[in-house]
């Protein structure tokens, strides 16, 4: 089974913080995605990353950033942590040639 | 511009029933269909999927159907179990490359009532 796994399930920042979210997949895809998920927003896509250094814009990326340095691992980063990005955050990988993303079990981020 | 409308935002069902949810696309070059389940706390989970080639994907009490004209498909749970009460997303896609990304509905949450 794919296992995607994320650094921490609940997280509170202050607001200006820097702020490092982690995810790891243990199924050797080449893509990851980053998500966050609102209440009548349904998932919207943050960024995404089809290779090791790699990187693309999603729908909504003003105020993140992202970082792959190694296949497994997948960071978002807030430089400035801000109220609006309270949210939770949804990690997933999927293979190449596949249509199939796998979900991690979120991170519900509060930023007071 | 929301590319993939899901309806209702929510529903109830009673234990037995068929609950069923509706979601519509924009995009023709979508080629895939998936549906995730979350529960609360959680993450999404994958479903069931269908490809545009059929008009019907049934996977134990869960169904999909597909109508490519109208560009809308739905998803059919017979004998719904208060089990399945979650949030349920539909999304599309285009391409299995690297760069293909989910497009998702809003959601439904579902209740089933006993």
């Amino acid at each position: 089974d794919v296992k995607v796994t994320q650094s921490s399930r609940y997280l509170v920042k202050r607001t200006g913080e820097k702020v490092f979210l982690e995810c790891v997949q243990d199924m050797d895809h080449e893509n990851m995605f980053w998500y966050r998920q609102d209440p009548g927003l349904g998932l919207r896509l943050i960024y995404f990353s089809y290779d090791v250094k790699m990187k693309e814009k999603g729908d909504i990326p003003e105020g993140y950033s992202v970082s792959r340095e190694k296949k497994e691992r997948f960071s978002l980063i807030l430089e400035s942590a801000s109220t609006n990005q309270t949210s939770m955050y949804l990690c997933a990988s999927k293979a190449s040639g596949r249509y199939e993303q796998y979900f991690g079990p979120g991170t519900r981020l509060t930023v007071t | 511009q929301q590319q993939v409308k899901q309806s209702p935002q929510s529903l109830i069902v009673q234990k037995g029933g068929i609950s069923i949810i509706n979601c519509a696309y924009e995009n023709t070059a979508f080629d895939y269909f998936p549906w995730y389940q979350q529960f609360p706390g959680k993450g999404p989970a994958l479903l069931i999927a269908i490809r545009p080639d059929v008009s019907e994907k049934k996977e134990g009490r869960f169904t999909i159907s597909f109508n490519k004209s109208a560009k809308q498909f739905s998803l059919h749970i017979m004998d719904s179990q208060p089990g399945d009460s979650a949030t349920y997303f539909c999304a599309a896609s285009k391409g299995t490359g690297g760069g293909n990304k989910l497009t998702f509905g809003t959601g439904t949450q579902l209740k089933v009532e006993l």
